[in-house]
């Protein structure tokens, strides 16, 4: 179980706008920075969102990151099929002392 | 643009050690700070330590204290990391990672390696 709470699987329709969750705790998302990859089939993960809403250079600004409280949400408007992957949150724990990632989320689209 | 280009698959048994290589191009580890992640077979991503290269000493998560170690070679721009007493659970695709803003407390990474797979087998 991963401290970090994502849904396990969403989908949606190409063109259509879907967001990703990611619950943490005042150790961690509330108080530090929350990040983002895209990891595809047998790849290395990418960093899509970093420091809770901005873009690498090079990343699409069809993908947008928001946080508020202890919570954070990765947004994914007009999806394409090359979307479809799996995404991770991340964010470092005072507590644990650790970088903590969430347990990902798989993506489809239909 | 800095490419991270690591060693190839190992198998090692159980109890033995295995070391991981993490070349860097395109810039130096003498200011980056590298981040080791580990990825068990269809699980997620795992954190398992930070090297500071100004310092050239390095922090582990809990779980692999007394068991990882990360040294450097400067003449190479080289990162190794050794993990030892390995178990069947330690078999994982471990990566190397670039931090993009060193020296923040932001840990985001920006730049990986291709990974390489270690596998624990009798």
């Amino acid at each position: 179980q991963s401290v970090l709470t994502q849904p396990p699987s969403v989908s949606e329709a190409p063109r259509q706008r879907v967001t990703i969750s990611c619950s943490g705790s005042s150790s961690n998302i509330g108080k530090n920075a929350v990040n983002w990859y895209q990891q595809l089939p047998g790849e290395a993960p990418r960093l899509l969102i970093y420091y809770n809403d901005l873009l690498p250079s090079g990343v699409s600004d069809r993908f947008s990151g928001s946080k508020s409280g202890t919570s954070a949400s990765l947004a994914i408007s007009g999806l394409q099929a090359d979307d479809e992957a799996v995404y991770y949150c991340s964010a470092w724990d005072d507590g644990l002392k650790v970088v903590l990632f969430g347990g990902g989320t798989k993506l489809t689209v239909l | 643009q800095v490419q991270l280009v690591q060693s190839g698959a190992e198998v090692k048994k159980p109890g033995a050690s295995v070391r991981v290589s993490c070349k860097a191009s395109g810039s130096t580890f003498s200011t980056t700070y590298i981040h080791w992640v580990r990825q068990a077979p269809g699980q997620g991503l795992e954190w398992m330590g930070i090297f500071y290269p100004i310092i050239g000493s390095s922090s582990y998560a809990q779980q692999f204290q007394g068991r990882v170690m990360v040294t450097r070679d400067p003449s190479t721009n080289t990162l190794y990391m050794e993990l030892s007493s390995l178990r069947y659970d330690d078999t994982a695709v471990y990566y190397c990672a670039r931090d993009k803003e060193s020296g923040s407390d932001w840990y985001s990474f920006d730049s990986w390696g291709q990974g390489s797979q270690v596998t624990v087998s009798s």
